[in-house]
């Protein structure tokens, strides 16, 4: 059974690091045929693409937040960590990891999210 | 940066046939994904590649691409079938959602 579970602060200050983690099970992160992305969903609007990383370490990051964000995985530990520095009110959103497939190229599976509040 | 436009809101009658459009330049010649979500939930895949369905998603779901528009279909649609509905797709390496769709079910 293919799980993602998001885990993280959920009240951050303006200014600060937020510092998620995606912890997966059920397929492995050294399988080529897939990969873990972060994306958010600010309250009432769009989902927003964030990060992405593969097996071999290939990244990719969305343009416009791509100074901020860092992401990384340990495939002992089944785990994708995405970093966002110099959080503001704006960053206010529910963060969802989810698993893509190489071969299809969508996201197959979602993590339930997690709400990140940024307030002082 | 490549952009996907999709109306706010579209309705169906109970039964009746919705489609939901997402706009693109040559948005033909890439592959669109569908995802249904919920209120409060994650959102579901429910179309990928243009037109296949995942396992356990109905037949009255169906999906088109060709040109600058791609299009989810929902055949007798059910009060279930209530949810914002978002395409995406991939470009240089970075993935792009549209606005996402309001499918109200009268």
């Amino acid at each position: 059974q293919v799980t993602l579970k998001e885990s993280g602060p959920v009240l951050v200050k303006p200014t600060e690091t937020l510092t998620l983690t995606c912890t997966v099970s059920g397929f492995s992160l050294s399988n080529a045929r897939m990969g873990v992305s972060w994306i958010r969903q600010p309250p009432g609007k769009a989902l927003e693409w964030l990060a992405h990383i593969f097996s071999n370490d290939e990244k990719s990051y969305s343009t416009s937040l791509k100074s901020r964000l860092t992401i990384s995985k340990d495939t002992s530990k089944s785990q994708v960590v995405l970093t966002m520095t110099n959080m503001d009110p704006v960053d206010t959103a529910t963060y969802y990891c989810a698993r893509i497939l190489t071969v299809t190229t969508s996201y197959d599976y979602w993590g339930q999210g997690t709400l990140v509040t940024v307030s002082s | 940066s490549y952009e996907l436009t999709q109306p706010l809101s579209v309705s169906v009658a109970l039964g009746q046939t919705a489609r939901i459009t997402c706009g693109g330049n040559n948005i033909g010649s890439k592959n669109v994904h569908w995802y249904q979500q919920k209120p409060g939930q994650a959102p579901v895949l429910v179309i990928y590649r243009d037109s296949n369905r995942p396992s356990g998603i109905p037949e009255r779901f169906s999906g088109s691409n060709s040109g600058n528009t791609a299009t989810l279909t929902i055949s007798r649609a059910q009060a279930g079938d209530e949810a914002d509905y978002y395409c995406q797709v991939w470009d240089s390496s970075t993935a792009v959602f549209g606005g996402g769709t309001k499918l109200t079910v009268l």
